[in-house]
């Protein structure tokens, strides 16, 4: 009944790895996001893809790489692991643009040793 | 490009009692207004929003007000719940983006 679901939950590595994290959904909808929520909560897009396009970049490292194989999957592949990339990794996705309720996934609590 | 100021960061009440997170942002074509409850460990999920052809919205024991010309919106929660004890942010969203922008959350604590 989840619908929107992230693995892994908990990813520790090491700097300079290249590491993966899956998202799917199952509502139907044709809008999904990956959001970065830093130790102090601060909540921030990185981006957003509608019907398998990018729309939105919001100048993210390129060593984060985004990949939409259909409306229901949003991955985020990342190479060379620094430090600073630790955090939680929300996917989200809604019925259109953002200006819809956006329903959350669980994170996927990222450490970088 | 849009930002969004939220106040205060930390907020304590007594249970019972009502709490207001207010937030303020900067681009007046800003129209829709969504605020996220966000519990610990969990994924934020949307307890509310407004459009900004509405001043005031309710739903039981949430209302949210919008003072346009001020640009600011407020979160009001009346007779607070241990369960209402969350990180709350509030978001603003521009027709020409297709995104919305956050503030930096409130943690709300309930006092038993």
């Amino acid at each position: 009944d989840t619908a929107v679901s992230q693995t892994p939950k908990y990813l520790v590595t090491q700097m300079g790895n290249d590491k993966s994290i899956k998202c799917e959904q199952n509502l139907g909808h044709d809008t999904m996001y990956w959001y970065k929520q830093d130790s102090k909560k601060f909540l921030k897009i990185m981006f957003s893809y509608n019907n398998k396009e990018l729309i939105i970049n919001e100048t993210v490292p390129n060593r984060f790489s985004p990949k939409s194989p259909d409306k229901a999957h949003l991955n985020l592949h990342i190479n060379s692991l620094e430090l600073g990339d630790s955090a939680v990794y929300f996917c989200a996705s809604s019925q259109g643009v953002a200006r819809h309720e956006q329903f959350f996934g669980p994170g996927t609590r990222l450490t970088v040793l | 490009g849009e930002n969004v100021e939220q106040h205060p960061s930390t907020l304590s009440v007594q249970e019972g009692d009502s709490a207001v997170i207010k937030c303020t942002y900067s681009d007046s074509a800003s129209n829709y207004f969504p605020w996220y409850k966000q519990e610990l460990g969990k994924g934020p999920q949307l307890i509310i929003d407004i459009r900004s052809n509405v001043g005031e919205k309710k739903d039981q024991r949430i209302a949210v007000t919008l003072n346009k010309t001020a640009k600011h919106f407020s979160l009001h929660i009346t007779e607070t719940q241990p369960e209402d004890s969350a990180v709350y942010f509030c978001a603003a969203s521009i027709n020409r983006d297709d995104k919305i922008i956050f503030g930096k959350g409130t943690r709300l604590h309930i006092l038993p």
